[in-house]
């Protein structure tokens, strides 16, 4: 089964901290995206990459930033915390057009 | 612009009930669709992905069915039971923009009382 590892289950960070996020998946899947998910809104996308070095605009990028230097990895940075940025976070991948397979989730909290 | 919706938000039932959990889409040019399960503060599980081409995917007492023409996915849950109480998510993947994205409809809390 396809694995896809999200670094941390809780994170509690502090208002203008700079945040690394960590996705590792384990089946050389093209595709990375990166979601956050709130009540009533739904699952909004951040950004994904379709390959290494390569990354695009989702619904929500302002605030956040990805890095995607290996295939297997793909981390959400987020600049400077807001409390507005408290939220599930979702990772997940796929290989080309076929089904996602998600992470875990991160819940972040910023205080 | 692509748009999925389900209805009802929410659902609750007795167990052993038969159920079938609807997903409706605006474009019918889709590459697939997929049926997630989410458990309360955990990441989704993928349960069934349909390709355009198919017309309906099964696993185990799931059963997932696909119309494009009329823009409708049905998720058929036989003989239901308190575990399978969750929220479920459709997904297409749409042709338009020719991007790997998905678009997401709510999703749907289900009940299922014992």
């Amino acid at each position: 089964d396809v694995k896809v590892t999200q670094s941390s289950r809780y994170l509690v960070k502090r208002t203008g901290e700079k945040v690394f996020l960590e996705c590792v998946q384990d089946m050389d899947h093209e595709n990375m995206f990166w979601y956050r998910q709130d009540p009533g809104l739904g699952l909004r996308l951040i950004y994904f990459s379709y390959d290494v070095k390569m990354k695009e605009k989702g619904d929500i990028p302002e605030g956040y930033s990805v890095s995607r230097e290996k295939k297997e990895r793909f981390s959400l940075i987020l600049e400077s915390a807001s409390t507005n940025q408290t939220s599930m976070y979702l990772c997940a991948s796929s290989p080309y057009s076929r089904g996602y397979t998600f992470g875990s989730g991160t819940r972040l909290t910023v205080v | 612009k692509q748009e999925v919706t389900q209805i009802p938000a929410a659902l609750s039932v007795p167990e052993g009930e038969n159920l079938v959990l609807n997903c409706s889409f605006t474009d019918s040019a889709i590459y697939n669709l997929q049926w997630f399960r989410q458990d309360p503060g955990k990441g989704l599980t993928s349960l069934l992905l349909i390709q355009s081409s198919q017309r309906e995917q099964t696993s185990g007492r799931l059963n997932a069915s696909l119309d494009k023409s009329s823009g409708r996915s049905t998720l058929y849950i036989a003989a239901s039971q308190p575990g399978d109480s969750a929220t479920y998510l459709c997904a297409v993947r749409p042709v338009q923009g020719g991007s790997e994205k998905l678009v997401f409809g709510k999703g749907m809390k289900l009940t299922v009382n014992p």
